[in-house]
């Protein structure tokens, strides 16, 4: 079955440390994204890849870094320069935008990292 | 900036009845805008989009736009207790992904 694959699904840091959340589709579609969610909060987006070897910074970039070296993969650190990265982690991903600005998000399960 | 602005909420409503879920969003250059549902714990999964002005129906749910008015709301007809969910509004105004709005907590009482 076709789909975005989040992992982990739980992730604990310790202040300071950096950490990687992977991020793989099988869609074989061109965008990315990734998203934050905070409890009672909407999604605030924090990176998106349109293609391959390119990316852009969203809303709440800083702090995070992301690559996208394959079409299948987007993943996103998230640094120890970022002040509160306790959240719920989206990854998503869509065809190539058209005229109608249309295109659908389809979204993973989710990476829920905590930072103790 | 653009922002999208939903009542949190929640929003009550009996078994059978209608829910009515409303958003405004202020770019008007927006082009087009999505309901997604939101389990507890879980991630948005879609329900609809539009990006022509009028109703678009898919089985008991119903979108509607109106451009002029910078308005999309959502219409949940038979309400079930599986609808209880937040619902997000997303729209779409360029190449950047989706902005979403924080999302009502709908609860349907049996």
């Amino acid at each position: 079955d076709g789909g975005i694959t989040q992992s982990p699904k739980y992730l604990f840091r310790k202040e300071g440390q950096n950490v990687t959340l992977s991020c793989e589709q099988n869609l074989n579609h061109d965008a990315m994204y990734w998203y934050r969610q905070d409890p009672g909060q909407g999604l605030r987006l924090i990176y998106y890849s349109q293609i391959v070897n390119d990316f852009q910074k969203g809303d709440i970039a800083e702090g995070y870094s992301v690559s996208r070296e394959k079409k299948e993969s987007f993943p996103l650190t998230v640094t120890s320069a970022q002040k509160n990265p306790t959240a719920f982690y989206l990854c998503a991903s869509s065809r190539r935008i058209d005229s109608t600005g249309a295109n659908v998000l389809t979204f993973g399960a989710g990476s829920r990292l905590t930072v103790l | 900036q653009k922002e999208v602005e939903q009542n949190s909420g929640p929003l009550s409503v009996p078994e059978g009845a209608i829910a009515s879920l409303n958003c405004t969003y202020s770019d008007r250059g927006s082009q087009s805008f999505f309901w997604y549902r939101q389990y507890s714990g879980k991630s948005p999964e879609l329900i609809m989009f539009i990006y022509s002005n009028g109703d678009k129906e898919d089985g008991r749910f119903t979108a509607q736009l109106n451009k002029a008015s910078q308005y999309v709301s959502l219409l949940i007809r038979d309400s079930q207790p599986s609808d209880s969910a937040t619902y997000l509004c997303a729209v779409r105004g360029g190449a950047d992904g989706l902005t979403f709005g924080k999302g009502t907590h709908l609860i349907i009482q049996p």
